[in-house]
C-alpha cells in the first residue's frame, strides 16, 4: 500500500517568515500534485511535478520533486495571510485509477 | 464558469435515513470521483467513474452507492445513514483517470445524528 506522509501537520507563523512543508513516501510516484484548500471550499490544484529533481515556482511558492520521486517539498517565501489554508499533496502511483493523498498541512499565517 | 457543482451544501440526517448527494460538472470531463474528508485523514476515495457508463469502488465504498447518470452528473447515495458517515463529501472530475489534475466542488457537509 502506497502512503504519503505530510509534515508538519500544523504550522502557525508570522507574516513575512519563510516556511517549508514536506510530503514523503517510501514509494515511487510517477508524478505528484500539490493542492491548497481554503475553509469551506474544495482543494484547488497549485502545481504538478513529474520529473525527479524538478523545481517549479509559482510566485513566492517553490515546489520540488525529489530525485528518486519519493518525496516533495513546498517552500513559501515571505508568507502572507492569503497563504493560509490546508496544503495537500497527491501522488500518482501503482494504480492507474486513483491518486494517493496525504493528510495535509494546515498553515496559518498571522498578520 | 461553474466547474463542479455539488448540492446540497449542508444536510443533517437521522440514523437510518437515506439521501442522495448530487454532483454536476460542465468541463466535459470523462472521469468523476466521490471523496470523503475527515479531520486528520485527508481525502479518501469512495467511488469513481472512469467514463460514462462505468463505476468502480474506491478505498471506502461500504454504505454507499453511486450512479453516473450521464457524462455531466455523478450522484452518491447513502441508503441507511450511520453516524460514522458524518463527514464532508467532495465530488471531483478530471479529463480522464490516472494522474490528471482533479477539479473539486465545494463539498457537502453531512451530519448524521
Amino acid at each position: 500500500t502506497q502512503l504519503l506522509e505530510q509534515s508538519p501537520q500544523f504550522l502557525s507563523i508570522q507574516e513575512g517568515e519563510n516556511l517549508t512543508v514536506y510530503c514523503n513516501s517510501s514509494s515511487v510516484f510517477s508524478s505528484l500534485q500539490w493542492y491548497r484548500q481554503e475553509p469551506g471550499e474544495g482543494p484547488v490544484l497549485l502545481v504538478t511535478v513529474v520529473t525527479g529533481g524538478e523545481v517549479k515556482k509559482l510566485k513566492r511558492l517553490t515546489f520540488q520533486f525529489g530525485d528518486a520521486r519519493k518525496d516533495s517539498s513546498l517552500h513559501i517565501t515571505a508568507a502572507q495571510p492569503g497563504d493560509t489554508g490546508l496544503y495537500l499533496c497527491a501522488g500518482a502511483g501503482d494504480s492507474n485509477y486513483q491518486l494517493i493523498w496525504g493528510a495535509g498541512t494546515k498553515l496559518i499565517i498571522k498578520p | 464558469n461553474a466547474g463542479v457543482t455539488q448540492t446540497p451544501k449542508f444536510q443533517v440526517l437521522k440514523t437510518g435515513q437515506s439521501m442522495t448527494l448530487q454532483c454536476a460538472q460542465d468541463m466535459n470531463h470523462n472521469s468523476m470521483y466521490w471523496y470523503r474528508q475527515d479531520p486528520g485523514m485527508g481525502l479518501r476515495l469512495i467511488y469513481y467513474s472512469a467514463s460514462e457508463g462505468t463505476t468502480d469502488k474506491g478505498e471506502v465504498p461500504n454504505g454507499y452507492n453511486v450512479s453516473r447518470l450521464n457524462k455531466r452528473e455523478f450522484s452518491l447515495r447513502l441508503e441507511s445513514a450511520a453516524p460514522s458517515q458524518t463527514s464532508v463529501y467532495f465530488c471531483a472530475s478530471s479529463i480522464r483517470v490516472s494522474n490528471q489534475p482533479q477539479h473539486f466542488g465545494d463539498g457537502t457537509r453531512l451530519s448524521i445524528l
